[in-house]
């Protein structure tokens, strides 16, 4: 149980470049989630996926766009790069633990680090 | 969606008791209330999640009054790995638009 994956671990790109994030769980949950965290400030949503076939909004979407592929894997684009582009990202899925009465966990991958130039 | 207002960082020693409080005065009926660790390079992980009264886990407790309006994450004796940053994070069950904030800076000094 590798729980949530993300490729690559880090990357550099030049302005106007593209690229693709990719995000897979192991955990059979419905929803994920693509969030940016820029130095020293907190996680901000890019999109969310609440089930496979279905992407929403989050708080910061401008400039990307998302694949539901499949129940197990998410991935972000960037079409046109830009330097005000440049955080880590993190994929999340959301689970129900049984440890957890009645609540529910979000499940953080290890992240990509984007620089653009 | 409920906005959280929490310390932007606090300082403690090895062994002492940290309480970190999280303000969310517009919490609705059907939300939690969830607190997350980040450490550096790393993705946010789960401590501990409750809905009212009191809740504990085997690293934390989660205090929450009446009103629901704010939460107190509590760490018992507190070591130098536990520094890290602490989220509070609010929103119900099926919400799936989570808003964090910029969380609490927890510095453990020996």
């Amino acid at each position: 149980n590798a729980g949530v994956t993300q490729t690559p671990k880090f990357q550099v790109l030049k302005t106007g470049q593209s690229m693709t994030l990719q995000c897979a769980q192991d955990m059979n949950h419905n929803s994920m989630y693509w969030y940016r965290q820029d130095p020293g400030m907190g996680l901000r949503l890019i999109y969310y996926s609440a089930s496979e076939g279905t992407t929403d909004k989050g708080e910061v979407p401008n400039g990307y766009n998302v694949s539901r592929l499949n129940k197990r894997e998410f991935s972000l684009r960037l079409e046109s790069a830009a330097p005000s582009q440049t955080s880590v990202y993190f994929c999340a899925s959301l689970g129900f633990p049984k440890r957890i009465r009645l609540g529910y966990e979000q499940y953080f991958g290890p992240g990509t680090r984007l620089t653009v130039t | 969606l409920a906005k959280t207002t929490q310390p932007i960082s606090m300082d403690s020693y090895e062994g002492q008791e940290v309480n970190i409080t999280c303000s969310h005065n517009n919490i609705a009926t059907n939300d939690y209330i969830t607190w997350y660790q980040q450490f550096p390079s790393q993705g946010p992980r789960f401590i501990i999640q409750g809905y009212k009264t009191k809740v504990t886990n085997e690293v934390a407790s989660l205090f929450i009054p009446a009103d629901r309006k704010s939460s107190t994450l509590s760490l018992p004796r507190v070591s130098l790995s536990d520094t890290a940053v602490y989220y509070c994070l609010v929103g119900p069950n099926y919400g799936q638009n989570f808003v964090f904030g910029p969380g609490t800076r927890l510095s453990v000094l020996p």
